[in-house]
């Protein structure tokens, strides 16, 4: 069963404007939760993180926001780039370990 | 630093046989997951090894087995190959356990059963 959901697979968007992704979990024993961004041929590389017992974590362009009580997380970037045209992956896991249950992914297109 | 590395790139096996891929895990980092991702789906983990011991597996059967090695290197083995799994398999490598160790994935091995 998909523990970590990740709804409408691509996403196109203006450069400049703000992208967001969406993800929902089902597992309660989750307490971080983590984006991951890939690019063909590569594999994916570590964006942003968040513990559960935070709302919101910001490292420049990104932002991601959680909702706890609706087991919901998001992705804010803005303003997006064209070089953020990638595949995002949103993941969780529980504190003692790092082994990472993943969406399916959503396909960001940057239009320029 | 050379970051995590696999090989081969791609393989294609048939129905029944056995595949062995490898990884090399990032320098200093002691340990090393597996994720198989089929396509169209997130990165499914598979199982992970710390200073040589199995820490951990994932929903697959015992067809799927592995190594990591006292240079933390691992190997994924794979017996009685299936249709289904082909996929790409990443390896991961992170300097521990814990959540907040990042881990950093390689580029993976596409297989391919036919």
């Amino acid at each position: 069963d998909q523990q970590v959901k990740q709804n409408s697979p691509s996403l196109s968007v203006q450069e400049g404007r703000i992208s967001i992704l969406n993800c929902d979990y089902t597992n309660s024993m989750f307490d971080y939760f983590l984006w991951y961004k890939k690019y063909p041929a590569e594999g994916p590389t570590f964006l942003i993180s968040i513990s559960s017992i935070k709302d919101k974590n910001e490292d420049g362009r990104f932002t991601v926001f959680l909702n706890k009580s609706a087991k919901h997380l998001s992705l804010h970037i803005v303003p997006s780039q064209p070089g953020d045209s990638a595949v995002y992956f949103c993941a969780a896991s529980s504190y003692g370990n790092n082994r990472l249950a993943f969406g399916k992914g959503n396909q960001v297109v940057v239009i320029p | 630093e050379t970051g995590v590395t696999q090989s081969p790139t791609h393989l294609i096996k048939t129905r029944g046989q056995q595949v062995t891929l490898r990884c090399s895990s990032q320098s200093g980092h002691n340990t090393v997951s597996w994720y198989q991702q089929a396509l169209g789906q997130g990165p499914q983990f598979i199982f992970q090894y710390y200073r040589e011991e199995e820490n951990g597996r994932g929903n697959f059967p015992p067809r799927f087995s592995g190594l990591q090695f006292p240079n933390y290197s691992s190997e994924l083995n794979v017996n009685a190959l299936e249709l289904d799994d082909s996929a790409l398999y990443l390896c991961a490598s992170s300097d521990g356990q814990g959540a907040l160790y990042e881990q950093y994935f390689g580029p993976g091995t596409r297989l391919t059963v036919t």
